[in-house]
């Protein structure tokens, strides 16, 4: 079975360009997640789409970050315009239906450096 | 809003030596508890979860946590620990859906 993958693995980008990650779940994995992890400290919650539907996303910092997830497969987060502190390693993972009784699945994360 | 810390950001041990990593979280209600590990290089795995039932939790690779309610505790624990230890762990706690996680404890195994 294949996991959660992240592209690209990492990504360098002047301030105030545009980088879109993508996440491909599980498949058959209807909640998918986005987290990010700032400067070794912790991994902070963006988001969470249950299917192609937006459940939570009270952790995306301002309206430059924009995600989608069409027909409820893989996902994206676009970054526009991209700030030195959105540098950090971003994580999607994802899980089977249920409240919260299930582990996620992580993906590798895709490195952001904005400089 | 939940948080979980970890009071330990990084251990160093000799192989063979017992590991204790601290993980405290500030939600009164049910919550579910997991560890994971990041090898370096690789992505974050699970270590082993608690839902409910016995507090004592054994996971993957010779590793257990207790879950102790009345301290909102859910520390790592593992005997004698190798150099292929060597990794970042996170505590996680979640509500219904959302992952709250620490900041990480780097554990270095010298061989």
């Amino acid at each position: 079975e294949a996991g959660v993958t992240q592209f690209p693995s990492h990504s360098v980008i002047e301030k105030g360009q545009t980088v879109t990650l993508r996440c491909d779940p599980i498949s058959g994995h209807d909640n998918l997640y986005w987290y990010r992890r700032v400067m070794g400290k912790e991994i902070k919650f963006l988001l969470h789409f249950v299917k192609e539907s937006k459940q939570d996303e009270s952790g995306m910092p301002n309206n430059r970050f924009l995600a989608e997830r069409t027909g409820g497969t893989y996902s994206t987060l676009k970054v526009q315009p991209a700030e030195l502190e959105d540098s950090g390693v971003y994580f999607c993972a994802s899980s089977w239906p249920g409240q919260g009784r299930t582990e996620a699945f992580f993906g590798q994360g895709t490195r952001l450096t904005v400089v | 809003a939940q948080s979980v810390s970890q009071h330990n950001h990084h251990v160093i041990l000799s192989e063979a030596a017992s590991l204790e990593l601290g993980c405290n979280y500030s939600y009164g209600g049910t919550v579910n508890l997991f560890w994971y590990v990041q090898y370096p290089g690789q992505h974050l795995q699970l270590l082993l979860k608690y839902f409910s039932g016995d507090p004592l939790v054994k996971g993957i690779k010779g590793f257990e946590a207790e879950f102790i309610k009345s301290k909102f505790s859910f520390n790592l624990r593992k005997p004698s620990v190798q150099w292929s230890d060597t990794a970042e762990y996170f505590c996680a706690v979640t509500n219904f859906n959302k992952f709250y996680f620490g900041s990480g404890t780097k554990l270095n195994v010298k061989p």
